[in-house]
This record gives C-alpha cells, structure tokens and sequence, in this order.
C-alpha cells in the first residue's frame, strides 16, 4: 500500500513568486489536511479537505489556499511568497474527518523562499 | 480551544536509560491524543494514540504512554533508550476530527 506522496520534495522559491504543492493520499482515504511546520512556530494547521471541500481552516492570511480533486488528491497554493513562508510543507490523509483514525503523513515539501 | 505543552525542548538519555517524555493538554472535551516521531528531513510517524479504550497505551518501537485525566498529562515512556531513538518528537490532541494540534517538540539525544 503506497503512503502519502508529496511533491516536489524541494523547491526554492523568490519573494513575491507563488507555489504549488501537491499531495497525493493513501488510496481510500478521503480527507487531506495540510501543516506548516518551522523552527520558530512548530506545526501548524493550515486546512483540511473532505470530498472537495474545505472543512476547517488555521489562522493564515488569505495567501494560502487550497483544493482537492476528485480523486482526493489535495494542492496548496502559496501566492506573494515572503521569506516567512519558508517551511516544511507537511499532508496527512486520514480515511475521513470524522473518524478518528490514524493520520499518515507525507515526507513534505521543503519551501526556501529567497 | 486545545492545546499541547511539552515540557523541555531537549533531553539527553545515555543509552539503556528510561526515557521519560512530558506532555500536558488542555481540551474542552475529551481528548484523542497522539504521540508522533520525526527523524530528520522526513514526515511524521505514529508512536501511540489514546482513544479512551485504555488509560495504558503501548505503541511500537517499546514506548508507551499514560493517559491521567486528573493532570491532564501523556506522558511518553520507553524502559531503555536506544541510539536509533534519536528524533524530536511531537504530542498532539485532537477534538475526534482529523485536525490535529501539536506542541512544540521535544528532541530525545542518546549518547553512547
């Protein structure tokens, strides 16, 4: 059984660019869930995704979005990249959001914005 | 709102030594909690969760941890550290749904 496959592994980004992530899910599972995670603040929420929807969302500006697809797969989207925005990029899927179920996490996207 | 304190953001453990781990949440329901590991330059792995079933949970690689509602406590434990344990590690709790809260980590160091 495939884990949860992010891509790309790596991406070096210039202020003001903007960035897609992709997450591909554990077949089956349907809710996708996205963190943020650095030195300074840790792992933070930054959405969650069922059946194409967002179901809940952390406190980030509106720069960061996101979407899922049909197949459950999961983007997110960073627009006017700061230099903040260097992080890891960390997608959990879980079967569904209200099944506390484990949540499995992808290897992340390591963002440097320069 | 929840949230997650883990008390020491570094602790050293010689190898074969207990490996004691703190955790304390705050939750306006009764929790699900988790503990997971990350090795360096690579997502996070399940140790354990705590969903009610038993106060006592075992997970893999011989750790386990203790559910105490009275100190609102999960604390992680392991008999006798060894090299491979080196990582941070994360507890988190959750309301039942899939969003998860972390606290900021602690780094478990084994020296030889």
């Amino acid at each position: 059984k495939a884990g949860v496959t992010q891509t790309p592994r790596y991406l070096i980004k210039t202020r003001g660019q903007q960035v897609t992530l992709s997450c591909s899910p554990i077949s089956g599972h349907r809710s996708v869930s996205w963190y943020q995670q650095t030195p300074g603040q840790g792992l933070q929420f930054l959405f969650e995704y069922f059946s194409e929807t967002q179901r809940n969302k952390g406190n980030f500006p509106g720069r960061f979005s996101g979407r899922q697809f049909s197949n459950s797969r999961s983007e997110m989207n960073v627009s006017t990249l700061e230099l903040g925005d260097s992080a890891l990029y960390l997608c959990a899927s879980t079967l569904g959001p209200t099944q506390n179920t484990e949540a499995f996490f992808g290897q992340g996207t390591r963002l440097t914005v320069v | 709102a929840q949230s997650v304190t883990q008390l020491g953001s570094h602790v050293s453990v010689s190898e074969g030594a207990l490996v004691l781990l703190r955790c304390n949440y705050s939750s306006s329901v009764p929790p699900y909690l988790f503990w997971y590991v990350q090795y360096p330059n690579q997502g996070l792995q399940l140790l354990l969760k705590y969903t009610s079933a038993a106060t006592l949970v075992k997970g893999i690689n011989g750790f386990e941890a203790e559910f105490k509602k009275s100190e609102t406590s999960f604390h992680l434990t392991k008999p006798s550290a060894h090299m491979s344990d080196a990582a941070e590690y994360f507890c988190a709790v959750s309301d039942g749904y899939s969003t998860l809260t972390f606290g900021k980590g602690t780094m478990l160091l084994v020296s030889p």
